[in-house]
């Protein structure tokens, strides 16, 4: 398995404002994605971290609205861009260290929007 | 259009009975079949998995069971504790593009 570690556990933030969350593995990975997870509910894939390009989103996700940064085999950056109260939920980092292997997660990010 | 599809909604199970949930798909470039378990407050950890060329998969308590003609898989949970309260989660990996579809999670309930 990955350690992976997830900053910040948890925010509360002004509509409006934008959130940075981190997202660090012990280890190189060659996959990174990113979910989100609204209360009560399953798990939505928002993207797949690509190292060195731009992320893949899936079907109702943009850029614009979740910018993925993925810099290197280890680390990567989702940032939740102005944010309105639909937009709290858990946002949670998953990793594979290579293709077709098992995805592993972080503890999340618990996102509360006011 | 949910790729994967889990039931019960909800499980309540008394302490040493069997806990068993269900999962559908239709996609055929599905190839690995993974079972999550998630506490509140935690995110989802790996509980066991299987591959379609495998009918039945054990570790400890925990059980798959893979149909791969009817597409379907289940989880069973012998011997069912307390501990083993939490939220359940079935999921199904895209061959082609290597991306995870979960189930919409079965909460069990393990009464002492």
């Amino acid at each position: 398995s990955a350690v992976i570690s997830q900053k910040p556990s948890r925010d509360i933030c002004q509509r409006g404002t934008s959130l940075t969350i981190q997202c660090q593995v012990d280890s190189q990975v060659t996959m990174m994605f990113w979910y989100r997870q609204q209360p009560g509910q399953s798990l939505t894939l928002i993207a797949t971290a690509n190292q060195g390009s731009e992320a893949t989103y899936e079907s109702g996700f943009v850029i614009d609205k979740f910018p993925i940064s993925r810099p290197n085999l280890t680390f990567s950056t989702l940032t939740v861009s102005n944010m309105s109260p639909e937009d709290s939920s858990i946002y949670l980092c998953s990793v594979g260290r290579t293709v077709n292997t098992e995805a592993f997660f972080g503890q999340g990010t618990r996102l509360t929007v006011v | 259009q949910q790729q994967v599809k889990q039931s019960p909604q909800s499980l309540i199970v008394q302490k040493g009975g069997i806990s068993i949930i269900n999962c559908a798909y239709e996609n055929t470039a599905f190839d690995y079949f993974p079972w999550y378990q998630q506490f509140p407050g935690k995110g989802p950890a790996l509980l066991i998995a299987i591959r379609p060329d495998v009918s039945e998969k054990k570790e400890g308590r925990f059980t798959i069971s893979f149909n791969k003609s009817a597409k379907q898989f289940s989880l069973h949970i012998m011997d069912s504790q307390p501990g083993d309260s939490a939220t359940y989660f079935c999921a199904a990996r895209s061959r082609n593009f290597n991306k995870f579809y979960f189930g919409s999670g079965t909460k069990l309930n393990v009464k002492p």
